[in-house]
């Protein structure tokens, strides 16, 4: 087992729905990440978050709202998302943001439609 | 910041021959370097790493290279089967709170 769950495992959304994803990690990492992966973008990274504090948004639009309540839990809020936002959204932690490898969880695929 | 690029993006082998994947990187100061496997509908998957102390690395059919003056490393897989059919990825980390940088992916297909 991976040690990073993500819920719902899959998604479909109108595009007015609000909607949460979320991620929990049970590895006892302080880092945990949001990738974005299609077929245009392989692994795109969205955000990422290392003791509770996000230092990376990588240019995401505003209808993608990451949350970390504490290290182990990571949310994505979803609202008026467009149909090509449709993808794989995988959740991941790392130990540290210095070198290490990092866990992925099993990915919650969204469909906007 | 760091810039891998992975080539090919598409790779189709016989079973039982050899594959190799090969990334580029861009940051001198990258010192760990893990590659990634993903079978479809599945996470990736952490396959094998190397840091940059190192020039090679072996665990059973795959191995990774380290080329650090050229700033390039390589996955090898011998003796391939159809299970090693899937999408492999390499990245880089210059470390000091640097992230993983990752390539754009090989799809690796093994004729049985």
């Amino acid at each position: 087992e991976t040690g990073v769950t993500q819920t719902p495992r899959h998604l479909v959304m109108g595009m007015t729905n609000k909607k949460s994803l979320k991620c929990e990690q049970h590895l006892g990492h302080n880092a945990m990440y949001w990738y974005k992966q299609s077929a245009k973008k392989p692994l795109e990274l969205m955000f990422v978050y290392n003791f509770k504090e996000q230092t990376e948004n990588n240019s995401v639009p505003s209808r993608f709202s990451p949350e970390c309540p504490n290290s182990s839990h990571l949310f994505l809020h979803l609202h008026t998302l467009q149909p090509e936002d449709s993808a794989l959204y995988l959740c991941a932690s790392s130990p540290s943001l210095s070198g290490n490898t990092i866990y992925f969880g099993e990915g919650s695929w969204l469909t906007v439609v | 910041g760091e810039n891998v690029e992975q080539h090919p993006s598409t790779l189709s082998v016989q079973e039982g021959d050899s594959a190799v994947i090969k990334c580029t990187y861009s940051d001198s100061a990258s010192n760990y370097f893990p590659w990634y496997k993903q079978e479809l509908g599945k996470r990736p998957q952490l396959i094998i790493d190397i840091r940059s102390n190192v020039g090679e690395k072996k665990d059973q059919r795959i191995a990774v290279t380290l080329n650090k003056t050229a700033k390039h490393f390589s996955l090898h897989i011998t003796e391939t089967q159809p299970e090693d059919s899937a999408v492999y990825f390499c990245a880089a980390s210059p470390g000091a709170g640097n992230m993983l940088t990752f390539g754009g992916g090989t799809r690796l297909m093994v004729k049985p």
